[in-house]
């Protein structure tokens, strides 16, 4: 069974910084290319980022483009989200997400974790 | 840049019935196009990709059709675990955008 255990949530200042971390099980985790997705409370899905198997292909979304940094590492099956000049425009749940696609990047999500709350607010 | 737009915003449904969410594409998708569902608390499932086809696990009431630039999501025979919000989703671009949701509730 796949499992997706997100970490590293909290309440940062505006302008701080933030590293949110993914324990991924269950799956060959470096098979697949991973994704952070986040949800503002109440309101809509945003994709954030995304990094393919092997690190060498990144993308992000221009709202966080230049302020965060993706990264993995797959001896320790894990994904990371460092996040940096934080700002209250940010506050949201964090998903970690894996690609349907192995092998690939489809940019779309057959597991997701449960999330984990960032309150950029001061 | 892709819009979707999901219709109507809020579907209130009776148990048993049958409820059909619309999101309509700014541009042509193909079939490129996922839905989830999302209740509060847990994290969004994958229900339909390909426009049409189910994810692994998913029950049968739960259809997807069209393409190019309009889509439906169809519950054929609403069950009270079935009450959530749902999100379509384009795929296979950068970036990948969502609807804005369509909240389905118990009329």
């Amino acid at each position: 069974e796949v499992q997706l255990v997100e970490s590293g949530g909290g309440l940062p200042q505006p302008g701080g910084s933030l590293r949110l971390s993914c324990a991924a099980s269950g799956f060959t985790f470096d098979d697949y290319t991973m994704h952070w997705v986040r949800q503002v409370p109440g309101k809509g899905l945003e994709w954030v980022a995304g990094i393919n198997w092997n690190s060498r292909s990144v993308a992000y979304a221009e709202s966080v483009r230049g302020r965060f940094t993706i990264s993995r590492d797959n001896g320790k099956n894990s994904l990371h989200l460092d996040m940096h000049s934080l700002r209250s425009d940010d506050t949201a749940f964090y998903y970690c997400a894996k690609d349907k696609e192995v092998g690939a990047t489809a940019y779309y999500f057959d597991s997701w974790g449960q999330g984990t709350l960032v309150t950029a607010s001061s | 840049e892709i819009v979707l737009t999901q219709s109507p915003a809020t579907l209130s449904v009776s148990p048993g019935e049958r409820a059909t969410l619309s999101c309509r594409a700014s541009q042509f998708i193909k079939t490129d196009l996922a839905w989830y569902q999302h209740k509060p608390g847990q994290p969004p499932r994958l229900l339909i990709h390909g426009a049409s086809s189910r994810a692994t696990g998913i029950p049968a009431r739960f259809s997807g059709s069209g393409s190019g630039t309009e889509f439906t999501l169809t519950i054929s025979t609403l069950q009270s675990e079935d009450f959530a919000v749902y999100y379509c989703q384009h795929y296979n671009t950068w970036p990948p955008p969502f609807g804005g949701g369509t909240k389905v509730e118990i009329k």
